[in-house]
């Protein structure tokens, strides 16, 4: 298989601040990308996606960047709440191959 | 967005015995994925299971070890066989029905521990 993470960063943050998760992504001819989050117990969930045309595209209370010179990702969250902490990953669509491949994932931990 | 269903959400088999994970979908959809999470990593895609032909396996994951079946456009199986400790993971099924055919949509996971 591909792209399977070996450990999973946390990033701690206080409620209310914003939260910043980064992804590195592995193929340059990727057109489109995706945020999930993952809450314990759960399957994925769809929180924001990106085409490759595009360098910033911005949701309710989640900003995704893209750039695509250094197949860098991040995930902004704005006033980060307790029900935010989860596990986030990016993922890449290799559209040649129809297929998504996730990145190694980070547990967001939020303290009140 | 689709409504997956697995089954079962969670198991403990002996190894060298083999189980059959189910995945329902509400709707009609054309491309079904596989993908297995062992504890504390990421997910790796195991195979895309298309009505009507054999699933296509990724680099690492073969039919004999991980037989699929599609009968139809809204339900597949995915059997992991003669089972060991190492198989312990989730594997959860999704499918594509977003605006891009990148956007999947996942069920809650089928959690396997193989004792």
């Amino acid at each position: 298989g591909e792209s399977v993470g070996l450990h999973l960063p946390t990033l701690s943050v206080q409620e209310g601040d914003n939260s910043i998760i980064n992804c590195a992504y592995s193929n340059s001819a990727s057109d489109y990308f995706i945020w999930y989050k993952q809450e314990s117990g759960k399957g994925p969930q769809f929180i924001i996606d990106i085409r490759s045309n595009m360098d910033k595209r911005q949701g309710q209370r989640v900003t995704v960047l893209l750039n695509k010179t250094v197949k860098h990702l991040s995930l902004q969250i704005a006033a980060t709440q307790p029900g935010d902490s989860a596990v986030y990953f990016c993922a890449e669509f290799l559209g040649g191959y129809n297929k998504l491949i996730f990145g190694a994932g980070t547990r967001l931990a939020v303290h009140p | 967005s689709a409504v997956i269903s697995q089954k079962p959400s969670r198991d403990i088999c002996q190894r060298g015995t083999s189980l059959t994970i189910q995945c329902q979908v509400d709707s009609q959809v054309t491309m079904m994925f596989w993908y297995r999470q062992q504890p504390g990593q990421s997910l790796t895609l195991i195979a895309t299971a298309n009505q009507g032909s054999e699933a296509t396996y990724e680099s690492g994951f073969v039919i004999d070890k991980f037989p699929i079946s599609r009968p139809n456009l809204t339900f597949s199986t995915l059997t992991v066989s003669n089972m060991s400790p190492e198989d312990s993971s989730i594997y959860l099924c999704s499918v594509t029905q977003g605006a891009h055919p990148g956007e999947l949509f996942f069920g809650e996971g089928s959690r396997l521990t193989v004792l």
